[in-house]
């Protein structure tokens, strides 16, 4: 079944402990991105990968890292959690051959992230 | 900052009425998309129209694109009560190549059965 697997569902910590959401999707997709949902912001988009080693900033990757070894993960690391990171956070992959625009998007269940 | 901004913030409607939601952007486009979340869970890729269309249906679902006045709308017909989510439009910003999809803040719609 084509999907985007993310891990840990939920997830609790405390402040300034290191922690990584996993992502992997098994669709061979090029692009690859983190979102993060607050109530009234919508989503925001944190960190986005076209491909293996090409990772770009998005709107909020203040406290955020990833990185893009295989084509398939793409983890979220943060290194100090701060409390202004909790928030609900998505993984979304699409298909991006060369010449196109945006295809859709495929999303993860998401990880619900408190930081205490 | 926010490309995509959904109208109504919240929307309910009985069940066989029609639901209708708008978007409105700020710069040009390649295709606008819509997605539909269901409580706390990942988004769902609903309908893509470019911006060189002007409609598309898909089911139950139309979408109508004006890139003059930069807004599109989604029309959902004899809505369910399962149609009960919060939905939201998606821009790319028009570049060649664009990498970046932007997000609007939902409208969250509730069909009363």
């Amino acid at each position: 079944e084509a999907q985007v697997t993310q891990n840990p569902r939920y997830l609790i910590t405390v402040t300034g402990k290191k922690l990584t959401v996993t992502c992997s999707q098994n669709m061979n997709h090029e692009y690859m991105s983190w979102y993060r949902q607050d109530p009234g912001l919508g989503l925001r988009q944190i960190y986005y990968s076209m491909n293996v080693e090409v990772t770009d900033k998005g709107d909020v990757p203040e406290g955020y890292k990833v990185s893009r070894k295989e084509k398939r993960n793409f983890p979220l690391i943060l290194e100090s959690p701060s409390p202004n990171q909790t928030s609900l956070y998505f993984c979304a992959s699409s298909f991006y051959p060369w010449g196109a625009t945006n295809e859709k998007l495929f999303f993860g269940s998401g990880t619900q992230l408190s930081v205490l | 900052s926010q490309q995509g901004e959904e109208d109504p913030q919240a929307l309910s409607i009985q069940e066989g009425e029609n639901a209708t939601m708008n978007c409105s952007y700020k710069t040009s486009i390649n295709n606008l998309q819509w997605y539909r979340q269901n409580s706390g869970r990942g988004l769902v890729h609903l309908i893509l129209i470019r911006s060189n269309e002007r409609e598309k249906h898909s089911g139950r679902l139309r979408v109508t694109l004006d890139t003059s006045k930069k807004s599109s709308s989604l029309l959902i017909t004899a809505s369910r009560a399962a149609d009960t989510a919060s939905y939201f439009c998606a821009t790319d910003n028009g570049l060649y190549r664009n990498e970046k999809l932007t997000f609007g803040t939902g409208t969250r719609l509730t069909i009363i059965p």
